[in-house]
């Protein structure tokens, strides 16, 4: 099983990034994938969950209206676009493999954004 | 929302010494308790889940302990890659939620 996230970067307040989590050893029709973010202020803060049958995304509330988490099966792709950043959204940002019910068994090493003018 | 709470911030012990960690939930959550490990540049990686089971791969100084709202993370032998910090997340109720963390730090 290996994860691997992409798309990190510098960007300006309220300009959008989208990230995205290449998976193998397994399928994303197999387990619900998450989103999770490090930030210095908050440590590691659950965002975002694609259920395995690709069904309702939820969502938390520091977020909920401006990222969207939303995947490629055929590219064994998990996406995050992150719209309307704010400075407070800077930190590593984590995807991760669902053992069960928010439960991580494996994680990317993450990919840095850094929201900034 | 529940609020996970991990002491000490830092803690200092000498290799192949023992080190305990706490964490501590702000409701009853059963056992649904995970540790994680995390290292510069590298994925965090599961230790435990369901409060005391280890995960594949784990070896047998890593161990579990607690329910409802105390848990304890101990290590009986310290290696150095063992150096790290701990966070401990809870899976009982939505959303899931991650303590701050310790940091393990040779002595």
């Amino acid at each position: 099983v290996q994860l691997v996230e992409s798309g990190g970067g510098v960007v300006q307040p309220g300009r959008s990034l989208r990230l995205s989590c290449v998976v193998s050893g397994f399928t994303l029709r197999s387990s619900a994938m998450h989103w999770v973010r490090q930030t210095p202020g908050k440590g590691l803060e659950w965002l975002a969950v694609m259920p395995y049958d690709g069904s309702k995304t939820y969502y938390a509330d520091s977020v909920k209206g401006r990222f969207t988490i939303s995947r490629d099966e055929s590219k064994n792709t998990l996406y995050l676009q992150m719209n309307s950043l704010r400075a407070e959204d800077t930190g590593v940002y984590y995807c991760a493999k669902d053992r069960a019910n928010y439960l991580f068994d494996y994680w990317g090493q993450g990919t840095l954004v850094t929201v900034s003018s | 929302e529940i609020v996970m709470t991990q002491s000490p911030a830092t803690l200092s012990v000498s290799p192949g010494e023992r080190a305990t960690l706490s964490c501590r939930a702000s409701q009853n959550i059963n056992s649904n308790l995970a540790w994680y490990r995390q290292t510069p540049g590298q994925a965090p990686r599961l230790l435990i889940y369901g409060a005391s089971t280890r995960a594949t791969g784990i070896p047998a100084r890593f161990s579990g302990s607690g329910s409802g709202t105390e848990f304890t993370l101990t290590i009986s032998s310290l290696q150095s890659e063992d150096f790290a910090v701990y966070c401990c997340q809870q899976y009982h109720h939505w959303p899931p939620a991650f303590g701050q963390g310790t940091r393990l730090e040779i002595k």
